[in-house]
This record gives structure tokens, C-alpha cells and sequence, in this order.
């Protein structure tokens, strides 16, 4: 079946220090693919999403392209800061099947002054 | 708007007991889906619904079980709760088939002892 594997945290940087996050996935067709952010006591939150191959997601900073031959999504910025610390997920929706989300385990990110 | 609720934030159970969690939108959303949050494991889907009065199994469906009699609402029902129903519940929401991104609630912490 589908699936989603990113990388084990937790990920401990320094403030302005550069992010990468490793997703990628297994999925017939086509999914579309997201990446959630968790913070502390809240509910997730859709951070990005890209839905067909080499488009590219971004927000708040974040960026994330969509490759299908690598079957990855790997989420990029270029400067952390101390409020970005939170639980990041990748997940997938595959067409059709109530477009139902897969989560990868998670990654938890702190960032230090 | 509040958005996505819960009720309760938090709750202990002993073996056996029986409880209902409830899950409410104001945003007039069709769909709406039950997801459990264990660590390293990401978020599973439990149960999901895709209108009034309908529901249908996702990934981990036993020993819970779902009603959609409004649109706004949906309950979790544990029948006779186990230890391993200790989790963080998230409720969420989407507008319908063809939106990519749901809204999830702040999440219910489950403890069975």
C-alpha cells in the first residue's frame, strides 16, 4: 500500500541555520503530497502541498518540490528561526479513496537562539 | 468561527469504560475524519465520513466506532476501552471530494490505565 517515510528527528539547529527535512514515498498513480507542521499543544496545520510532479510548494520560508523519479518531497529553508520549532509531517493523498492523507512518523525540529 | 473543536481536551479511562469524543465544524465541511496520533507512528486514520449520516472504516477501526447524525458533528465512541487506545485523537475536516486540505482540531488526550 501507500506509504511514507521521512527522516528521524529529533533535528536540533541553530537559528538561521539551513533546513532540509527528507520525505519520500511509495504510492500507485499519482498522490499529491504535503507536508503538515505540528506545533506545540496545537493541532497540525498544512504548511505546503504540491499536487503533480516537479511543481513546487511554498510558504512561510518553506519550500518543497515534488520529484517523481526520486519519489521525494523534501522540505527546504534557507533560514530557521526559534518559532519554527515544531513537529513537521509529510503525508500523501492519492487520488480517488475519499482522498484519505498518509502520514510519514514525523520529524521534530528545535531551533536554538 | 472556531473552526474544528473537541470536547474533551483531555481524559482517563480505566479498562473497560466507555466514552464518546466529540468532534465539531463550523466551516460546513462534507467530509470529516478521526486520525490517532501515537509517537513515531505519525497519524492514523480510524474512521472517516464523507456526509451526513455516512461513515466508513480507515486504517485502525477496531474497537472504535463512528456517527455523522449532523453535518457538524462527529463521535468517536470507545465501547469498552484497552490500554492500547492510549493515544492523542484529531478530529478533522475538509470542504469536500475535490479540496485538497484538511482542518484539523486541537486533539484528545486519551490515557486507559
Amino acid at each position: 500500500g501507500d506509504s511514507v517515510t521521512q527522516m528521524e528527528g529529533p533535528v536540533t539547529l541553530s537559528e538561521e541555520a539551513f533546513l532540509t527535512i527528507n520525505c519520500t514515498y511509495t504510492a500507485t498513480g499519482y498522490p499529491s503530497l504535503f507536508w503538515y507542521v505540528q506545533y506545540p499543544g496545537e493541532g497540525l496545520q498544512l504548511l505546503l502541498k504540491a499536487t503533480k510532479a516537479d511543481d513546487k510548494g511554498s510558504n512561510k520560508g518553506f519550500e518543497a518540490t515534488y520529484r517523481k523519479e526520486t519519489t521525494s518531497f523534501h522540505l527546504e529553508k534557507g533560514s530557521v528561526q526559534v518559532s519554527d520549532s515544531a513537529v513537521y509531517f509529510c503525508a500523501l493523498s492519492s487520488p480517488g479513496g475519499y482522498n484519505k492523507l498518509i502520514f510519514g512518523a514525523g520529524t521534530r525540529l528545535a531551533v536554538h537562539p | 468561527n472556531a473552526g474544528v473543536t473537541q470536547t474533551p481536551k483531555f481524559r482517563v479511562l480505566k479498562t473497560g469504560q466507555s466514552m464518546t469524543l466529540l468532534c465539531a465544524q463550523d466551516m460546513n465541511h462534507e467530509y470529516m475524519y478521526w486520525y490517532r496520533q501515537d509517537p513515531g507512528m505519525g497519524l492514523r486514520l480510524i474512521h472517516y465520513s464523507v456526509g451526513e449520516g455516512t461513515t466508513a472504516k480507515g486504517e485502525v477501526p477496531d474497537g472504535y466506532n463512528v456517527s455523522r447524525l449532523k453535518k457538524q458533528n462527529f463521535l468517536l465512541g470507545l465501547e469498552s476501552a484497552a490500554p492500547s487506545q492510549t493515544s492523542v485523537y484529531f478530529c478533522a475536516s475538509k470542504i469536500s471530494g475535490f479540496s485538497y486540505e484538511q482542518y484539523f482540531g486541537p486533539g484528545t488526550r486519551l490515557t486507559v490505565t
